[in-house]
C-alpha cells in the first residue's frame, strides 16, 4: 500500500523559515494536502494540491510537489505555528486517503 | 459555512458497540461534490482514516477494521453515523468527523469536526 514519510520533528527560529517534507513513491504525480493540528485541536486544512491556500491561510504558507518530495514551507515563522503538521494523498488504487505520520514543528 | 460536530458516549466497555453520531450544520448532507468520512486518533499518535460514505449510502472502509464498522447517512435528520463492533482498548481515541471534497486531482478533508474522546475501558 502506499506510504507517505515525514519526519517525526522539525525545529526553527523565530522569524526564519521551516521547510517540512513528506515523501512518497512518485509523489511528484498525485496532490499533495498539509493540516495544521494545534494541541487538542482538529486539524485544519493549509495547502491543497500541492500550491493552493485555502481562504484565511496567510501567504507565509506554501507548499511544492516534485519528484519524490512534496515540501510544505513556513516562512517568516511565528510562534502560533508551533503544531503537528500532517500530508495527506489519495491513493486511487485502493480509493482512500493516505496520511504521513506527521511531524511536530517547534519554533525555539 | 459548513459546520460539523460529533456527539455520542466518551466511554465504552471492551466487546461492546462505539456509537457516534456527526451533525451537519450550515448547509445539507445531501449538496454535491463530497462525501462524508470519520479519521480517529489515539492520544499522542497520527491520523488514522477509519471509512467514509456518501449520501446514497454506498461506503468505504479501511481494510484493518472492516468486518467491525458501519457507517450511515440519515439524510432527514442531515447527520451521518459510525458504528464500531467489538472494541477493545486499541480503538481509543479522538474521534473526527470530517466532509471530504472531491476532485479529479485528489480529495481534501476540508472540513473537520472538533473531536470527541473517546475510551474503551470497563
Amino acid at each position: 500500500s502506499y506510504a507517505l514519510t515525514q519526519p517525526s520533528a522539525v525545529s526553527v527560529a523565530p522569524g526564519q523559515t521551516a521547510s517540512i517534507t513528506c515523501g512518497g513513491n512518485n509523489v511528484g504525480s498525485k496532490s499533495v494536502h498539509w493540516y495544521q493540528q494545534k494541541p487538542g485541536q482538529a486539524p485544519v486544512l493549509v495547502i491543497n494540491f500541492n500550491i493552493g491556500r485555502p481562504s484565511g491561510i496567510p501567504e507565509r504558507f506554501s507548499g511544492s510537489n516534485s519528484g519524490i518530495t512534496a515540501t510544505l514551507t513556513i516562512s517568516r515563522v511565528e510562534a502560533g505555528d508551533e503544531a503537528d503538521y500532517y500530508c495527506q494523498v489519495w491513493d486511487n488504487t485502493s480509493d482512500h486517503p493516505v496520511f504521513g505520520g506527521g511531524t511536530k514543528l517547534t519554533v525555539l | 459555512q459548513v459546520q460539523l460536530q460529533e456527539s455520542g458516549p466518551g466511554l465504552v466497555k471492551p466487546s461492546q458497540t462505539l456509537s457516534l453520531t456527526c451533525a451537519v450544520s450550515g448547509g445539507s448532507i445531501t449538496s454535491g461534490g463530497s462525501f462524508w468520512s470519520w479519521v480517529r486518533q489515539p492520544t499522542g499518535k497520527g491520523l488514522e482514516w477509519i471509512g467514509r460514505v456518501y449520501t446514497s449510502g454506498n461506503t468505504k472502509y479501511n481494510p484493518s477494521l472492516k468486518g467491525r464498522l458501519f457507517m450511515s447517512v440519515d439524510t432527514s435528520k442531515n447527520h451521518f453515523s459510525l458504528q464500531l463492533h467489538s472494541v477493545t482498548a486499541a480503538d481509543t481515541a479522538v474521534y473526527f468527523c470530517a466532509r471530504v471534497s472531491l476532485n479529479y486531482q485528489g480529495n481534501t478533508f476540508d472540513i473537520w469536526g472538533q473531536g470527541i474522546q473517546v475510551t474503551v475501558s470497563s
